[in-house]
This record gives structure tokens, sequence and C-alpha cells, in this order.
């Protein structure tokens, strides 16, 4: 597609259950990143993903995240029993090389009550 | 780790006055990126910037890496009323692909 596209836009869940954010990348860009922004705030990295190489975990907050691209596109950040204190912005984004500029998706607004 | 410190946090600047962030690393960087967020929206990207000394211009957008690709510069000016929105520093280093974003600077402008 033209541009990163996320899915859903916005998501309110209950404290507890689980959620699933989709990130559709440019196509032929090989890297793809997941970011969290809150109110107000910076960009907090999550993940990093760059071809076929194993994927940049570092930034994942605890063990309930996690996320998985298949087949070098499409990317799916999972997280398990939500809390409130994961109630943000979660942010796509994708670039041509791990060089360059990020495009960025506009975003699931996650709210967890 | 990697730390990019950006300020000021906030600027208020009259329409038509000057408006400048500045952005510091904490260790020699490879490149830096700015992005623009405009309230409401996602961060998009204006400029990279990769070699030691090196100036750039976008119209009224003036972006400068230091000498020891450290700290960085935007310059705007002569603010307009679209130039509303949260700066972004974002610096990547030798050792790691992605790049760190600064907190951004939120530039309101008065009237």
């Amino acid at each position: 597609g033209a541009g990163v596209s996320q899915s859903p836009s916005n998501k309110v869940t209950e404290k507890g259950k689980d959620v699933e954010l989709r990130c559709d990348p440019i196509s032929g860009h090989t890297a793809l990143y997941w970011y969290r922004q809150s109110l107000g705030q910076g960009l907090e990295f999550l993940i990093y993903f760059q071809g076929n190489s194993a994927p940049d975990k570092s930034g994942l907050p605890s063990d309930r995240f996690s996320a998985e691209r298949t087949g070098g596109s499409v990317s799916t950040l999972t997280i398990q029993r939500t809390q409130q204190e994961d109630s943000a912005v979660y942010l796509c984004a994708s670039s041509l090389g791990p060089g360059d500029g990020y495009t960025f998706g506009s975003g699931t607004r996650l709210t967890v009550v | 780790g990697q730390q990019v410190m950006q300020i000021p946090q906030y600027q208020h600047v009259q329409e038509g006055e000057d408006f400048t962030t500045y952005c510091n690393s904490s260790t020699t960087l490879s490149n830096i990126q700015w992005y623009k967020q405009r309230p409401g929206g996602h961060p998009v990207f204006l400029i990279q910037l990769v070699k030691s000394g090196e100036v750039k211009k976008q119209k009224r957008l003036t972006f400068q890496f230091g000498e020891a690709k450290k700290n960085s510069s935007l310059h705007i000016t002569a603010t307009q009323t679209t130039d509303v929105g949260t700066y972004f520093c974002a610096g990547r280093t030798n050792r790691d692909d992605k790049i760190i974003f600064g907190k951004g600077t939120r530039l309101h402008i008065l009237p």
C-alpha cells in the first residue's frame, strides 16, 4: 500500500484480556518497528524486525508483550493480560532499510479499563 | 544505555519569531533524524543528517549535525501556525540499527 496501515485504530479492552495489534508495512520495506507513546510523551522503542534476522526485542517491557512478523511483511503485536499501564498509542513504522527514515502508521490507541 | 536528550521540552513563541530545539547524545551517532508530529497525528520524517558538521535546509527549517556527531539542532525561521507540533530528534549509533528518540520539543505558536 501507499503507507503503513495499522488496525484497529482504537481498542478498548478490559484489564486482564489479551489484545492483538496489526501492522501492514509499506511493500518492499525490510525493516519494521513498534513504538509506544503515552499521552504527551516521547516514543518508547518496543521491538525491531529486519529482514529474516532475529528481532531486537530489547524494548519489550515485560513477557506479556510479544510480536511476530510473518513472511517479512505483516506484523502483530500481542499484549497478554493487559494492565491499565499498557494504555497508550502503539505506533508501527517501516523503513526501506535500517539506515533510512521511518514511515509511521497512524497508530492504535489502546485503552485498558 | 544510549540516551538522546532534547531541550527545551516546551516552547511558546509569537508567530513570526524564530525557534530552535537542541538534541544531545551521550554517545557518538552514525546519523540523526528529525521528525514532526502534529497534534493528534503520528511522527513524520523530515530529514536525516549523516556527515560531521552537516547543515541542511528545508525552506524555513535549518538542520545541523555537530562536528563530534553528538549533537544536533533544528532552527525554524519566522514561525507560522502550521509549525505547531512536537519535533523529535532520533539518533542511531554504529552499534545498533534502531534509532533512539528524544522526548521531543513541543512548539506552540501564539497568534
